[in-house]
């Protein structure tokens, strides 16, 4: 069966310090992989989705950043952080190609900036 | 703007009551998705609909995509405590589309 981890569970991070989250997934081959961010208690925020390595589009601009050096791990990334940057981030997979099977998510990273 | 309005954004019920929510959109969808999230959770999917007018039915809940595939409800029937948590609609613009768009969330809180 596949499965998702994503950590850390919880970071709290200085203003101006660097960031690296970091998304893997096991038992599937070549899946789409995806960023979210959320604020607290509401909807999903697409930030990053990749359909292969090396191949990222980016939704929002912003002052993160993401990366795919292998197939099943995504990384999501800052030079440095600022305060607008905390939240609830989500790793998401799903197989390719089919917009109507579920996306499969990690238990989510709260990114508190201080 | 959020392609995906839901409303109510809070609820708040007894248990045994019955609920809906709204899922509304000005755009055409080729599928839409119900996921359910606890906190410090990722959203679980419950349901997916594909054809307009569809209506699925998961145990207590109903959820309907609308005729022109613009809007979805979820109806939850008597109401459990089980019940309580975010849900959130998420659509798809093009069959084959890599990502969602996501609504707002409803809070569901059901008290016992």
């Amino acid at each position: 069966s596949q499965t998702i981890h994503q950590w850390p569970a919880t970071l709290v991070q200085p203003v101006g310090s660097p960031l690296s989250l970091e998304c893997t997934v096991e038992g599937t081959s070549n899946p789409n992989l995806y960023w979210y961010r959320q604020a607290a208690g509401r909807g999903l925020q697409l930030l990053f989705y990749s359909v292969g390595i090396g191949q990222i589009s980016s939704e929002v601009p912003q002052n993160l950043s993401a990366s795919r050096p292998q197939d099943r791990q995504f990384i999501l990334s800052s030079k440095k952080l600022l305060l607008s940057d905390s939240g609830f981030y989500l790793c998401a997979w799903r197989l390719q190609g089919a917009s109507n099977q579920p996306q499969h998510f990690g238990d989510g990273t709260r990114l508190s900036i201080l | 703007t959020q392609l995906l309005e839901q409303s109510p954004q809070f609820l708040s019920i007894q248990e045994g009551e019955n609920l809906t929510v709204y899922c509304n959109s000005s755009s055409v969808f080729s599928s839409l998705q119900w996921y359910r999230q606890e906190p410090g959770e990722g959203p679980v999917l419950l349901v997916t609909v594909v054809t307009g007018g569809e209506v699925k039915k998961l145990k207590r809940l109903t959820f309907q995509f609308g005729d022109a595939r613009k809007d979805s409800s979820l109806h939850i029937t008597a109401a459990q405590t089980g019940d309580t948590g975010l849900y959130l609609c998420a659509g798809a613009l093009q069959t084959g589309a890599n990502n969602l768009f996501f609504g707002t969330g409803t809070r569901l809180t059901v008290i016992p």
